[in-house]
């Protein structure tokens, strides 16, 4: 069966720090995956997807990057937090439809 | 970026009541799905509708796909407090997903 690994749960990072935030998927190849943001509540933003290996889509102009080094890892980046980057980050994969998501990531930037 | 409305955004109700969500789009989608998040956890699947018209029943839950595939609802019979969570419906075109403002929904014993 396929699972997804998404981590940390929890990190508190100032303002100004770089960050990393790594996603992998096991048993399954070529998956799709995705970056979403959530604000406390409310609906996820897509922030980035990627249908293979070094392809990705960005949906929305802002201070964070993604990569995806390999098949089956994805990982969202920062060089400087910005204050407005706190949320709660999902990674999700997909075999073409549903989503499947990891647990999240709460990120606070102080 | 494609949008999709939920209502109500907010929604408190007693056990054994009854209970519809919305979520509409001017948005045409190849197909939609509904998750239910709890706290601090990714959100699981519910359903996936795809054919205009589909109406898919998950024992107390209805999940209807307007015939446009434009919009959608959940029904809820009978309401329980494990029903309790934030309630999200997503549009798939292609490879994207976009989901709805979300409904979050309390059902008091």
């Amino acid at each position: 069966s396929q699972t997804i690994h998404q981590w940390p749960a929890t990190l508190v990072q100032p303002v100004g720090s770089p960050l990393s935030l790594e996603c992998t998927v096991e048993g399954t190849s070529n998956p799709n995956l995705y970056w979403y943001r959530q604000a406390a509540g409310r609906g996820l933003q897509l922030l980035f997807y990627s249908v293979g290996i070094g392809q990705i889509s960005s949906e929305v102009p802002q201070n964070l990057s993604a990569s995806r080094p390999q098949d089956r890892q994805f990982i969202l980046s920062s060089k400087k937090l910005l204050l407005s980057d706190s949320g709660f980050y999902l990674c999700a994969w997909s075999p073409g439809t549903p989503l499947h998501f990891g647990n999240g990531t709460r990120l606070t930037v102080t | 970026t494609q949008l999709l409305e939920q209502s109500p955004q907010f929604l408190s109700i007693q056990e054994g009541e009854n209970l519809t969500v919305y979520c509409n789009s001017s948005s045409v989608f190849s197909s939609l799905q509904w998750y239910r998040q709890e706290p601090g956890e990714g959100p699981v699947l519910l359903v996936t509708v795809v054919t205009g018209g589909e109406v898919k029943k998950l024992k107390r839950l209805t999940f209807q796909f307007g015939d446009a595939r434009k919009d959608s609802s959940l029904h809820i019979t009978a309401a329980q407090p494990g029903d309790t969570g934030l309630y999200l419906c997503a549009g798939a075109t292609g490879n994207q997903f976009y989901f709805g403002t979300g409904t979050s929904l309390t059902v008091i014993p």
